[in-house]
Formats: structure tokens, sequence, C-alpha cells
């Protein structure tokens, strides 16, 4: 089955300074992945996503993500945190198995950039 | 574009009654929408998957008649809490992915969410 993890319940960063936050997943076949943010009881906001091509994926509000595929990871970056990053970021796969687009979340990671 | 939207955005109402969730595709048609249960600093757990004019398919441990799904049209998906108790409080999020040309592989678009708390 298609999973994914995310080791860390919260990063904490401060403002200026870069910031990752990670995930590893666990695929049959080609992985596709994505990232999404979450804001205080809003819907998640999509970021970025890997399908094909590029290792280092550009995606929205300055963050960009490395897959690696030797470390079955792919981890979401960002040079220079902003306090408005804080929210709640989840990792997802896009499960294959299924005739549907249907997607599998990690258990998110909490980011907090202080001033 | 792209834009989903969710009514309403939060609603209180006593155990045992039905609540209905809207949810729509403002842009687009949605040939697939997703309904997800988000509890208290939790990940998203996917409740269901709606198709357009069809049964909608439930994950394992879903009730299908406690959480009733209706897809009639390419921009419009329902969830019906039917007979609500306080254990289904939650935040209620969906979502619809936009078809491209046959190409199977968009993300989806994520609503605001519905907050529902059952008293």
């Amino acid at each position: 089955a298609q999973s994914v993890a995310q080791p860390e319940d919260q990063v904490n960063v401060a403002e200026g300074n870069p910031l990752t936050v990670k995930c590893t997943y666990s695929v049959s076949g080609n992985p596709y992945l994505f990232w999404y943010v979450q804001y205080p009881n809003r819907g998640l906001q999509f970021l970025l996503k890997y399908i094909t091509g590029d290792n280092l994926v550009k995606g929205s509000y300055g963050f960009e993500a490395e897959f690696n595929k030797s470390q079955t990871s792919f981890h979401l970056k960002k040079p220079s945190a902003l306090v408005s990053d804080s929210a709640l970021y989840f990792c997802a796969v896009r499960d294959l198995n299924t005739g549907f687009q249907k997607l599998v979340f990690g258990t998110g990671t909490r980011l907090l950039v202080s001033p | 574009g792209a834009v989903v939207s969710q009514h309403p955005s939060r609603v209180i109402c006593k155990s045992g009654t039905s609540v209905k969730i809207e949810c729509r595709s403002l842009d687009f048609q949605a040939t697939t929408m997703f309904w997800y249960r988000q509890f208290p600093k939790q990940s998203l757990m996917l409740m269901a998957t709606s198709n357009e004019g069809s049964k909608a398919t439930y994950e394992q441990g879903v009730e299908k008649d406690k959480f009733l799904i209706n897809h009639a049209s390419l921009t419009l998906s329902t969830l019906t809490v039917t007979s609500a108790h306080p254990e289904d409080s939650s935040f209620y999020i969906c979502s619809a992915t936009l078809q491209r040309q046959g190409l199977f592989l968009d993300e989806q678009f994520f609503g605001p969410g519905t907050r529902l708390t059952v008293l």
C-alpha cells in the first residue's frame, strides 16, 4: 500500500532561517507526491507536486521540495522562513491502486516560525 | 481558477438531527469529489470517493447509512450526516479533481471545510 511518513510533529525555526519539513514515502511503482498546507480552520492549499522530471520541484510561496529516490524522501524546503509560513503541512502520495485520484496523507507537521 | 466552496462553514445542531454539507466546484467540472474528516491535531481521513451520477465508494469503517453522499452534478456533491451524535463533531473537508483531456494526474482542490458541532 502507498504511504507517507512525516517523522516530526512540529518544526520550530526562526524567521529568516531556512526550513525543512521531512517526508518519506513507500510506494509500489512510480511515486506521485504532493505537499499541502493548512491554515487554522481552513481547507488544504496545494503547494507543489512531483510526478516526473527534475528532482527539485518549485511550488507556491517560495517553497520547493527535493525528490530523492534512493532515500525515498520528498522533503519540503524554503530558503528563508516567514512568520506567515506558520501552519500545518501535509505530505501526500497518490494511491495508484484505485481508479480514482485518491490521496494518502501523512500525519502532518506543524511549522512554527518565530519572529 | 479551480475554486471549491463548502456550505455551511460552521454548523451547530442537536443530537439526533441530520445535517447536510454542500461542496461545489465553482469554475470547473469535477467528475470526482472526495470527503474527508479531520479530528483536532490529526491528519485527514478519507471517508468516501464520490463520482458524478454513481454511488459513492466508502472507505472501510465508514458507515454509508450514517454519512450519505450524493453527487448529482459535475459541480455539486453533498454529505448528509444522519442522526448526528456528539462523536460526529469534526471538521469535514471536501475536495474535487480537475480532469484535463483524459490525463488523470492532477491535484485535488480542497474546500475550506465545515466545522460540525453536535450538542
